[in-house]
């Protein structure tokens, strides 16, 4: 099945930088890697996803790029302001539906 | 319009006790799925539904059941509840199905679980 590894597992920025969290994944036959958000006690919610066929995709100040031949795909997140404080997921869609990563924290600082 | 509703939102059990997960969407999603989510471990895949009437094991499968009732409701049984079994439960649906054109999921509010 599809292996799914995020980095890191925690990331500080300061208030205004940009923030970057990396996944590999594992599985080929990948098609489709959303990245999700999640608020302390909520559930994860949609932010962005991109699909194989595409290599880079944004939203305001969200992006997210996909390295097929190198199995790899990003989250870039510009200008960081408080509210983009919580834990990032990335996913990859296998034959067994969605892979999780583990998480990253993002904290941003005043 | 209210997505994915998951029933309870927070249980106590006692080592042994049985109990059932109910989740139920509005959206007319075909795939429906089971995760848990623990402390540094993500959200890790119990159970999954392509249609009405298929389930297929996930990742962590032991200890649990599933049944799909009909196309608007994924329900997780736990037969006899373990201390290992503590962790938020998140039911989730998807427009396509896996196999053939995945979506994003949605996601229930979560039933936080504790075995005592």
């Amino acid at each position: 099945g599809e292996n799914v590894e995020q980095h890191p597992s925690t990331l500080s920025v300061q208030e205004g930088d940009s923030a970057v969290i990396k996944c590999t994944y594992s599985d080929s036959a990948s098609n489709y890697f959303p990245w999700y958000k999640q608020e302390l006690g909520k559930r994860p919610q949609l932010i962005i996803d991109i699909r194989s066929n595409v290599g880079e995709k944004k939203d305001q100040r969200i992006a997210v790029t996909l390295n097929k031949t190198a199995k790899h795909f990003s989250l870039h997140i510009t200008e960081t302001q408080p509210e983009d404080s919580a834990v990032y997921f990335c996913a990859g869609g296998g034959a067994d539906g969605l892979t999780f990563g583990k998480g990253t924290h993002l904290i941003i600082q005043p | 319009n209210a997505g994915v509703t998951q029933t309870p939102k927070f249980q106590v059990l006692k080592t042994g006790q049985s109990m059932t997960l109910q989740c139920a969407q509005d959206m007319n999603h075909n795939s429906m799925y089971w995760y848990r989510q623990d402390p540094g471990m993500g959200l890790r895949l119990i159970y999954y539904s392509a249609s009405e009437g298929t389930t297929d094991k996930g990742e962590v499968p032991n200890g649990y059941n599933v049944s799909r009732l009909n196309k608007r409701e994924f329900s997780l049984r736990l037969e006899s509840a373990a201390p290992s079994q503590t962790s938020v439960y998140f039911c989730a649906s998807s427009r396509g199905t896996y196999r053939d054109s995945p979506y994003g999921y949605t996601f229930g509010s979560g039933t936080r679980l504790t075995v005592v």
